[in-house]
């Protein structure tokens, strides 16, 4: 069975505390995506990446930055989480034209 | 970019067909249209993805007009499980940028 596996599924964090969400997919994609989900606004893509070490801006980028330095794992870095950053995210992978794969999601509370 | 627009919600009862129908209309010739299903507290998952005409799998059917500026999933005899949110994606041909509209809560009463 395929799996896209996010390191945590509830994480608390305090202002201005540097935090990372790790994403893992055992199927060899070359793309690998970051959503945030806050109610009422559906799935907002944050960074994609294409291949290692590439990544792209989504449509919400400020105040995260991504790392991929290697093809499984997609790395999403809060530099210095705000409460604003509170949300659910969730990342996904797919080779080209072929459908998405989710892991369950990450909620993080920003306190 | 193909920004996609679907109904913010919609009810249904036990046993009725639901029709949600989404707006792509600057889709581009190679692109494909894909459709997820989101229960709460967990991610989406693929439901049913068509380039034209008509799709049919053992969950769902997919419509899709001859000019493809829309689409439409048709859920045939919901049940209260199908309760849900659901989003219409367009798969791009070129580029990787994957952007989700608002997606359509579906909410199937007894």
């Amino acid at each position: 069975d395929v799996k896209v596996t996010q390191s945590s599924r509830y994480l608390v964090k305090r202002t201005g505390e540097k935090v990372f969400l790790e994403c893992v997919q055992d199927m060899d994609h070359e793309n690998m995506f970051w959503y945030r989900q806050d109610p009422g606004l559906g799935l907002r893509l944050i960074y994609f990446s294409y291949d290692v070490k590439m990544k792209e801006k989504g449509d919400i980028p400020e105040g995260y930055s991504v790392s991929r330095e290697k093809k499984e794992r997609f790395s999403l870095i809060l530099e210095s989480a705000s409460t604003n950053q509170t949300s659910m995210y969730l990342c996904a992978s797919t080779t080209q034209r072929e459908k998405l794969f989710f892991g369950s999601g990450t909620q993080l509370s920003v306190l | 970019l193909a920004k996609t627009t679907q109904p913010i919600s919609m009810d249904s009862y036990e046993g009725q067909e639901v029709n949600i129908t989404c707006s792509h209309n600057n889709i581009a010739t190679n692109d494909y249209i894909t459709w997820y299903q989101q229960f709460p507290s967990q991610g989406p998952r693929f439901i049913i993805q068509g380039y034209k005409t008509k799709v049919t799998n053992e969950v769902a059917s997919l419509f899709i007009p001859a000019d493809r500026k829309s689409s439409t999933l048709s859920l045939p005899r919901v049940s209260l499980s199908d309760t849900a949110v659901y989003y219409c994606l367009v798969n791009k041909a070129a580029g990787n940028k994957l952007t989700f509209g608002g997606g359509t809560r579906v909410l199937v009463k007894p």
